[in-house]
């Protein structure tokens, strides 16, 4: 069974603060992404990664980073966490076989920033 | 620019009713399209995907969905309705030349009375 597994459901932090979001995929892909859902808004890409220690700016990274050290590990950075940055946040891998291009999602991590 | 319009926000349908989500898209080529349903705290779930063939396609659930070139629409349907059924639900398009990039629509949520 395909996982992709989210380091945290819940997560409550402070205005400043510095935040790690981890995102494991035993899938064995090469792409991994991160979006933020927000309501109306559906998903935004805020960054990507084709392959390990690539990365690509999404639609949103203002004020975001990333980093991909090993394939199945995918890790989002707040530097700097504010409160419009309360959200849930998606990460999903999927594979380079154009014939799969299905994107599996992780549970979402709920961050609210204080 | 590829995009996806879900035109409604909210839909409540009656159990056993049948229903018809909207979906449209904007892109220069045939693109591949999903539907993922999302059920409240989860992540995303494929339901079903059209990348070619036969424009009628089967997902899981006793959901289809049809492709229309010529009405740039892909609408998601399932004849009789589920109170399990009530969920988020977004179409998306996805990349078939360069990149792996996914443009998910704002989303339609579905309420279902009993």
């Amino acid at each position: 069974d395909v996982k992709v597994t989210q380091s945290s459901r819940y997560l409550v932090k402070r205005t400043g603060e510095k935040v790690f979001l981890e995102c494991v995929q035993d899938m064995d892909h090469e792409n991994m992404f991160w979006y933020r859902q927000d309501p109306g808004l559906g998903l935004r890409l805020i960054y990507f990664s084709y392959d390990v220690k690539m990365k690509e700016k999404g639609d949103i990274p203002e004020g975001y980073s990333v980093s991909r050290e090993k394939k199945e590990r995918f890790s989002l950075i707040l530097e700097s966490a504010s409160t419009n940055q309360t959200s849930m946040y998606l990460c999903a891998s999927s594979s380079h076989d154009r014939a799969d291009p299905e994107q599996y999602f992780g549970p979402g991590t709920r961050l609210t920033v204080t | 620019a590829q995009s996806v319009t879900q035109p409604d926000i909210h839909i409540t349908v009656s159990e056993g009713a049948s229903l018809e989500l909207r979906c449209n898209y904007s892109y220069g080529a045939t693109p591949y399209l999903f539907w993922y349903v999302q059920s409240p705290g989860q992540g995303l779930q494929l339901l079903l995907k059209y990348f070619s063939g036969d424009t009628l396609v089967q997902g899981i659930k006793g959901f289809e969905a049809e492709f229309k070139r010529s009405q740039s629409s892909f609408n998601l349907r399932k004849p009789s309705v589920h109170w399990s059924d009530a969920a988020e639900y977004f179409c998306a398009v996805g990349a078939t030349a360069g990149g792996f990039k996914t443009i998910f629509g704002a989303g339609t949520r579905l309420f279902v009375k009993a």
